[in-house]
């Protein structure tokens, strides 16, 4: 059974510091996502990594995949109070008739940002 | 319309009552997956249909729970004789292999609320 572990789960830091919210996963996979949701809101897609070693930045977001680790990092720079959200990191398996992939999600961190 | 849509967004059900939920997808994508999200939880996969097949259902909890996409567009999940522990936010998202690379856009969710 596919494992997807987030860590840490809270987080609560003040603006202009710097984090890291750590993905480790349980089976080979190639692709992970990393999607927002906003309290009451639906997901939105931030980053899909392919490949190992694929790093994409977007604003004060970072994402990496290290696939021989099993483990994909978000990075955040700098944080400011709008980044403040339940970020979820997702990773593809095939399921059993084939064709396109379901995700496995872990638990999200709940990222708190103070002024 | 442009993203992934649900309605209703909100039902309240009696306990033993039967509830449909329905999906329409973005236009044009294939693939359409129904994930179930628990309060503070990361969302859990129940189904995944390719047009109109229904390739996987291996993530529905129970035989009360029933997906259906007849004419390979909008998709409809019915829950029968709910119980409180259906109680849950119902995500669907539908996606579209575009050079080799695929991204699942999530419609609002309905919130099911079993008293």
């Amino acid at each position: 059974e596919l494992k997807v572990e987030q860590n840490p789960l809270f987080l609560s830091m003040q603006e202009g510091k710097n984090y890291t919210i750590y993905c480790n996963y349980s089976t080979t996979s190639d692709r992970l996502y990393w999607y927002r949701q906003d309290p009451g809101k639906s997901l939105e897609s931030l980053f899909v990594l392919l490949s190992n070693g694929a790093v994409k930045q977007e604003g004060r977001l970072m994402a990496s995949l290290d696939t021989k680790a099993r483990l994909s990092t978000l990075h955040i720079t700098a944080a400011v109070h709008d980044l403040s959200a339940t970020y979820f990191c997702a990773v593809e398996v095939m399921y059993s008739g084939g064709g396109a992939d379901g995700l496995t999600f872990g638990k999200g961190t709940h990222l708190i940002i103070q002024p | 319309g442009a993203g992934v849509s649900q309605s209703p967004r909100y039902k309240v059900a009696k306990r033993g009552q039967d509830v449909a939920l329905r999906c329409d997808p973005i236009s044009g994508h294939v693939s359409l997956f129904w994930y179930q999200q628990a309060l503070g939880q990361g969302p859990e996969f129940l189904t995944y249909f390719q047009n109109e097949a229904q390739l996987d259902k291996s993530g529905l909890p129970s035989d009360r729970f029933f997906a259906e996409r007849p004419e390979g567009s909008v998709s409809t999940l019915k829950i029968q004789r709910t119980q409180q522990e259906d109680s849950a936010v119902y995500l669907c998202a539908s996606s579209l292999w575009v050079e080799g690379q695929e991204t699942q856009y999530f419609g609002p969710g309905t919130r099911l609320l079993v008293l």
